[in-house]
């Protein structure tokens, strides 16, 4: 089956300005994740969504951060405007949800953001 | 709270050595799901095991074998002959509901090994 897809690649933008973020997780997962990893650290949560409703913002910087999912299937997150800190990897990762016991848990290959 | 500690931050090895990989959890929670990934210096988040908490049995995949012990809150993770390739990052992670079911990571053990 295909994987979680995610694009673009890299991207390098300069402070202040403003990027976003694509995913199209595995057909049939109804919770997708936004992790953000910065060097030399695990993936930290940023936002969770549970079809196209948002289960979990709690760690997402809301004044700069947002993220949607459309008809519950494809998600963009944006970064508005971008600081210095916020290089790293973003990652997306999909499953069946917590009744599946997180089965099929798959992360993307996520984007790397550097902002300078 | 819901936490992972991962203590080792790096450990080196020469091939054909085994190693363990500590991990610790803390969680309320009586189910919850263990997992360890790989991160290859290529960046992606490689899958290798998902345990569920009423699980306890020992698995063994190859050279790759884990050890689940409730009683000590671990699930360690133990490379047998390793080998050039088994080099990366290597993460413990929980999910569990009273953490909204996604993954907790501890903050990994960069595993180096040398021929």
């Amino acid at each position: 089956e295909a994987g979680v897809a995610q694009s673009p690649r890299y991207k390098i933008i300069e402070k202040r300005q403003s990027v976003a973020f694509w995913c199209n997780p595995i057909s049939g997962h109804a919770t997708l994740y936004w992790y953000q990893q910065i060097l030399g650290q695990g993936p930290k949560l940023l936002i969770q969504f549970q079809n196209n409703g948002v289960v979990d913002d709690s760690q997402l910087p809301k004044d700069r951060f947002s993220a949607e999912r459309l008809k519950g299937v494809d998600s963009t997150l944006k970064i508005q405007p971008a600081k210095l800190e916020d290089s790293a990897v973003y990652l997306c990762a999909s499953s069946l949800g917590w009744g599946q016991g997180a089965l099929g848990y798959t992360f993307g290959s996520g984007t790397r953001l550097t902002v300078v | 709270a819901q936490k992972v500690t991962q203590a080792q931050t790096e450990i080196s090895v020469v091939e054909k050595e085994d190693v363990t990989l500590d991990c610790v959890y803390e969680t309320r929670d009586t189910t919850y799901y263990l997992f360890w990934y790989k991160q290859p210096p290529s960046g992606e988040l490689v899958f290798l095991i998902r345990r569920n908490s009423f699980d306890e049995q020992n698995e063994i995949s190859g050279r790759y074998s884990w050890n689940f012990q409730k009683s000590t809150s671990s699930f360690n993770f133990t490379i047998t002959a390793s080998q050039v390739v088994d080099s990366a990052v290597y993460f413990c992670a929980l999910s569990c509901r009273q953490a909204g079911t996604a993954l907790i990571f501890g903050k990994g053990t960069t595993l180096s090994v040398s021929s």
